[in-house]
């Protein structure tokens, strides 16, 4: 079946400092989404790719969807204590309502 | 508060005994997500709704798991006979999303923690 993983699994910076979790499919996608799990909460959305080598930016973060559908990544530059929290890529085949989550990113920011 | 309310919060209960989780998702969102998460995991889907019919299910789904969405509005989701691997937090989602489009934005609710005993 579908996989979608995830590296690194954690990471520790400091405040400050830039982060990037990578997400990877074993499918060519239709779409990703990108949802974030502060410690104890539940998933909240981020945003969702659509097209083949997509750049969407939010602040501080940007999302990449790649070429081939098959792989995403979301950059955080210069973190912040409220950064901290599991990072989720969410892949989707086309034709499928199954949104299969990867393995998450758990980001810790040292003050 | 995403407006996705899950009840009860907490579930303690006894191997075997059967458990019922209820979802209230936003009115006017149309699709329904049920998802299952263990600790240090991503959520695991489990299935969805569109309106009141169940259209995925997920193969690894035991036949002990049933969801229902009667009136295309609030979701039950019914655990039979329970055992420890059961334990995990349950959580919903709701999307608004049109034809066979697919999923928009999931709104999450707070989720049901299971604890089997």
């Amino acid at each position: 079946g579908q996989q979608v993983m995830q590296i690194p699994q954690y990471q520790h910076v400091q405040e400050g400092e830039d982060f990037t979790t990578y997400c990877n499919s074993s499918t060519t996608l239709s779409n990703i989404q990108w949802y974030k799990q502060r410690p104890g909460g539940h998933p909240v959305f981020l945003i969702q790719l659509v097209k083949s080598g997509e750049v969407k930016k939010q602040k501080r973060l940007t999302f990449q969807f790649g070429e081939a559908k098959k792989n995403s990544s979301l950059h955080i530059t210069a973190t912040q204590t409220t950064d901290v929290g599991t990072y989720f890529c969410a892949g989707i085949l086309r034709g499928y309502q199954k949104v299969t989550f990867g393995t998450g990113t758990k980001l810790q920011v040292i003050p | 508060d995403t407006g996705v309310s899950q009840d009860p919060r907490h579930k303690i209960t006894k191997r075997g005994q059967n458990v019922t989780f209820r979802c209230d998702p936003i009115s006017e969102h149309n699709r329904l997500y049920w998802y299952r998460q263990t600790l240090g995991q991503g959520p695991e889907f489990l299935t969805y709704f569109q309106n009141e019919a169940q259209l995925e299910k997920s193969r690894l789904l035991s036949d002990r798991f049933s969801a229902e969405r009667p009136k295309g509005s609030f979701s039950t989701l019914e655990i039979q006979r329970t055992e420890q691997g059961d334990s995990a937090m349950y959580l919903c989602a709701s999307s608004l999303a049109r034809g066979g489009r697919a999923p928009g934005e999931q709104y999450f609710g707070p989720g049901t923690r299971l604890t089997v005993t």
